[in-house]
């Protein structure tokens, strides 16, 4: 499936650096998503950006930042991140409506040293 | 919230056998869908399957809503099904949908 990609597809950075995952879709739809899958962990839903609003897990830390400037791109700007943030990160897009199916990227692999 | 099941969390076949993974999710849901992990991470959509059965090609599914579970079948099983396979629930009602939340998976392997 190559209609969502996601870059940098590995990153390895400092707990005091600053970096950000890039998502694209290219399949016309109006919902992009961040999802965060761990080890030994079910994936996790940690932001929605879609026409009708903008939702938010509690759960996830402020240092992780979503910013999706239109429809088609979608951001997660990462800061002071923790050893245990490490893991795959995995962008998402949908067309808002009933019987819509999701698609995802290829996913971004975090490593927090 | 919504607890989703997966059973079971680890599978071995045989190249050319069928298997049956199976997603218990505890409330009524209006979107369910299988994906399928491949080794490289990436999340491959099967099924959108809220309620009914579809087919596509070797993989079918069936969901039964009154009975909060869900079936996925594999027959004729080769390597390249291997991975982990996933159930995801919602409920949809206005706003965004697809807020998915994901069962513990089911890894498969499926050895020559």
């Amino acid at each position: 499936e190559t209609g969502v990609t996601q870059t940098p597809r590995h990153l390895v950075m400092g707990m005091t650096n600053k970096k950000s995952l890039k998502c694209e879709q290219h399949l016309g739809h109006n919902a992009m998503y961040w999802y965060k899958q761990s080890a030994k962990k079910p994936l996790e839903l940690m932001f929605v950006y879609s026409l009708e609003e903008r939702v938010e897990n509690n759960s996830v830390p402020s240092r992780f930042s979503p910013e999706c400037p239109n429809s088609s791109h979608l951001f997660l700007h990462l800061h002071t991140l923790q050893p245990e943030d490490s893991a795959l990160y995995l962008c998402a897009s949908s067309q808002e409506g009933s019987g819509n199916t999701i698609y995802f990227g290829e996913g971004s692999w975090l490593t927090v040293v | 919230g919504i607890q989703v099941e997966q059973s079971p969390p680890d599978l071995i076949l045989q190249e050319g056998a069928n298997s049956t993974l199976r997603c218990n999710f505890s409330d009524s849901v209006n979107n369910l869908q299988w994906f399928h992990q491949n080794p490289w991470g990436q999340l491959i959509n099967l099924f959108y399957i809220p309620s009914g059965t579809k087919q596509n090609g070797r993989l079918s599914a069936t969901t039964v809503a009154t009975e909060r579970y869900s079936l996925l079948y594999i027959s004729s099983s080769q390597t390249t099904d291997s991975g982990v396979y996933f159930c995801a629930v919602a409920r949809d009602y206005g706003g965004a949908t697809n807020k998915l939340i994901f069962g513990t998976g089911t890894l498969l392997a499926v050895q020559p």
